[in-house]
């Protein structure tokens, strides 16, 4: 059974085009996140949901915009995208703050191409 | 400057031999300090973690943290070519902050 999945694994758009990254965990775990990695395998966080409520929003454009409608998903809606979203998003998961706090757990993540 | 800097290599060895990767890092207040591994298409793992200063051993594995000097580094001894990846520190305040990665060091072991 896969912990934290993503879908579409794949994305190749047009700039300008609004898309939608999503992600499911079935470890019960209470915070979510997504991340941000470049070209560089530069790792960034830029969201993170506790029990559908947004913790921490890094400085990204708002055009990315993050949904969680139920503690085991967390979407990613990004609009008019431009050829700098160009990368690989990882969506991860943990349960924090009890427990083990230093395990998070990532999906496959999703490459994005903007052309 | 970088809260967390790491050499990204790429680095490469052959099999059997002892890799040292390392990380350096900028704020006193970092209190975790974890290694992940991510291989080629994969997202990335946790490999060990470590809370304040000291060394720990997982198999071929150590884990070591110098707060004094602000540097954490990874061991690996007996290197297989199955350790071909790339391996990112990442250092956190406290539950519940947020992990804050280096680049990653992508590293090779050549049979």
């Amino acid at each position: 059974d896969t912990a934290v999945s993503q879908t579409p694994k794949y994305l190749v758009t047009q700039m300008g085009n609004d898309k939608s990254i999503k992600c499911e965990q079935n470890l019960g775990h209470d915070t979510m996140y997504w991340y941000k990695q470049d070209s560089k395998k530069f790792l960034k966080i830029m969201f993170s949901y506790n029990n559908k409520e947004l913790i921490i929003n890094e400085t990204v454009p708002n055009r990315f915009s993050p949904k969680s409608p139920d503690k085991a998903h967390l979407n990613l809606h990004i609009n008019s995208l431009e050829l700098g979203d160009s990368a690989v998003y990882f969506c991860a998961s943990s349960q924090e703050p009890a427990g083990d706090p230093e395990t998070q757990y990532f999906g496959p993540g999703t490459r994005l191409l903007v052309l | 400057q970088k809260e967390v800097e790491q050499d990204p290599g790429p680095l490469s060895v052959p099999e059997g031999a002892i890799v040292s990767l390392n990380c350096t890092y900028s704020n006193s207040a970092f209190q975790y300090f974890m290694w992940y591994r991510q291989y080629s298409r994969k997202g990335p793992e946790l490999l060990m973690y470590t809370y304040s200063s000291g060394n720990k051993e997982d198999g071929r594995f150590t884990a070591q943290v110098d707060k004094s000097s602000k540097y954490i580094s990874l061991f690996i001894r007996d290197s297989q070519p199955s350790d071909s990846a790339t391996y990112l520190c990442a250092v956190k305040k406290t539950s519940g902050s947020r992990l804050t990665f280096g680049e990653g060091t992508q590293l090779t072991v050549n049979p």
